[in-house]
């Protein structure tokens, strides 16, 4: 159980194309998504928190029109990274809280998705 | 907002020995504190968590400890075998807020 997608799990574009990125919770209805940046031999960044039928809350420092984030349904969120440069090549990695009752704090964390802008 | 500070940052063990990772953390008011372990291009694999009112966990091979008064917690790993060789990264999350902040990793690599 508690397993997330991610999709697709490695994309090279054009610098200037705009790039989306599904984040799926498959067994499981996730309360809150998130998602995280990480660099070669890092630490995981938090980018932005996502509330299904909510606006996205983004960190200091993230820009939301940047990366615009869509948290449609209790198992769906998307990232898009607009106008993708090269300095946004990085390592994508969602997780997904599930939706319990007991205001439970577990994330679980989707493999991935590796973004190259060339 | 949270300080979570993770060492060492590289651990390297003979197969069967044990590992042991520690993380401090800056906010009294967290209260759950998970380990992930990271596999080369994969996406982080929650292993273990224990929350502020638990002070050891134990699953199998691995536990985790933790003091609310000194504001740390360990990851054990016993018996380590080959297949333990991956990133672990400590996390920890204030009360009502469900973020997670994350130390910096430790590579572990088990020597066969």
């Amino acid at each position: 159980g508690a397993v997330v997608s991610q999709h697709p799990s490695r994309v090279i574009c054009k610098s200037g194309t705009s790039v989306k990125i599904e984040c799926r919770s498959l067994d499981f209805q996730a309360t809150t998504m998130f998602w995280y940046r990480q660099f070669p031999k890092k630490s995981l960044m938090l980018m932005a928190t996502s509330n299904e039928g909510s606006k996205a809350t983004y960190e200091q420092g993230v820009e939301k029109d940047k990366f615009l984030i869509n948290h449609a349904s209790l198992t769906l969120s998307t990232l898009t990274v607009t106008s993708a440069h090269p300095e946004d090549s990085s390592f994508y990695i969602c997780s997904a809280r599930p939706h319990r009752g007991d205001g439970s704090y577990e994330q679980y964390f989707g493999p991935g998705t590796r973004l190259t802008v060339t | 907002g949270e300080n979570v500070e993770q060492h060492p940052s590289t651990l390297s063990v003979q197969e069967g020995d044990s590992a042991v990772i520690k993380c401090t953390y800056s906010d009294s008011a967290s209260n759950y504190f998970p380990w992930y372990k990271q596999e080369l291009g994969k996406g982080p694999q929650l292993i273990i968590d224990i929350r502020s009112n638990v002070g050891e966990k134990k699953d199998q091979r691995i536990a985790v400890t933790l003091n609310k008064t000194a504001k740390h917690f360990s990851l054990h790993i016993t018996e380590t075998q080959p297949e333990d060789s991956a990133v672990y990264f400590c996390a920890a999350s204030i009360k009502g807020d469900y973020k997670l902040s994350f130390g910096a990793g430790t590579t572990v690599t088990v020597r066969a």
